[in-house]
């Protein structure tokens, strides 16, 4: 089946500082997804994008599509100490109807 | 999370025991989702069904049985548990993910089968 890495697997930050992440798969998606899990939480969606280039922004976040349909990316600006959480990126192929999710990135933010 | 719910919460089992987790959704959803979440794994596709009398294998489906017999209801059942299905299982809706459209999650139900 699909592989989706997604990298890092962990990050602790100051607050302030900018974070990125990123997720690449073996196969090509015509969707890409970033959640965010609090614990005891399920995951909540926070960017959905549905075409290779597409940047679009949800605050202080930003996400990208990359050009190969294969990888995306999740920038988080000026972080604050309730971004802590574990953010994962989801992939989904061509007319599917099952996502692929990463392995999460766990983001620590200390005041 | 709105809109999707599971139950219960929280179990204990011992093993060989069976259970049935309960995933409602009041979105009028046609598309419902199981899944497991383990350290380090994400969350791996259980079973899902794309509607009304439907289910469909995942990427891990043995061990665990689903049925759909009403559009709001997604049924995961396990039938002889075993201390390999300790986890966290969620459940997740969307009305039509070929659309676009978003996939709902419930907030999780943890089991733990000793």
């Amino acid at each position: 089946g699909q592989q989706l890495n997604q990298s890092p697997q962990s990050m602790f930050i100051q607050e302030g500082e900018d974070v990125s992440m990123n997720c690449t798969s073996s196969s090509i998606f015509n969707t890409w997804l970033w959640y965010k899990q609090d614990p005891g939480e399920g995951p909540v969606l926070l960017i959905a994008l549905y075409k290779a280039g597409e940047l679009t922004s949800n605050g202080r976040l930003t996400a990208q599509f990359g050009i190969t349909r294969k990888d995306s990316f999740l920038n988080i600006s000026a972080s604050i100490p309730s971004d802590v959480g574990i953010y994962f990126c989801a992939g989904r192929e061509t007319s599917g109807s099952r996502l692929t999710f990463g392995e999460g990135t766990q983001l620590t933010v200390n005041p | 999370n709105a809109g999707v719910t599971q139950t219960p919460k929280f179990r204990v089992l011992k093993t060989g025991q069976s259970m049935t987790l309960l995933c409602a959704q009041d979105m009028n959803h046609e598309y419902m989702y199981w899944y497991r979440q383990d350290p380090g794994m994400g969350l791996r596709l259980i079973h899902y069904s794309v509607g009304e009398g439907t289910t469909a294998k995942g990427e891990v489906p043995d061990g665990y049985n689903v049925s759909r017999l009403k559009k709001q209801n997604f049924l995961l059942g396990l039938e002889s548990a075993a201390p390999s299905q300790t986890s966290v299982y969620f459940c997740a809706s969307s009305y039509d993910p070929r659309r676009g459209n978003t996939i709902y999650f419930g907030e999780g139900s943890w089991l733990t089968v000793v």
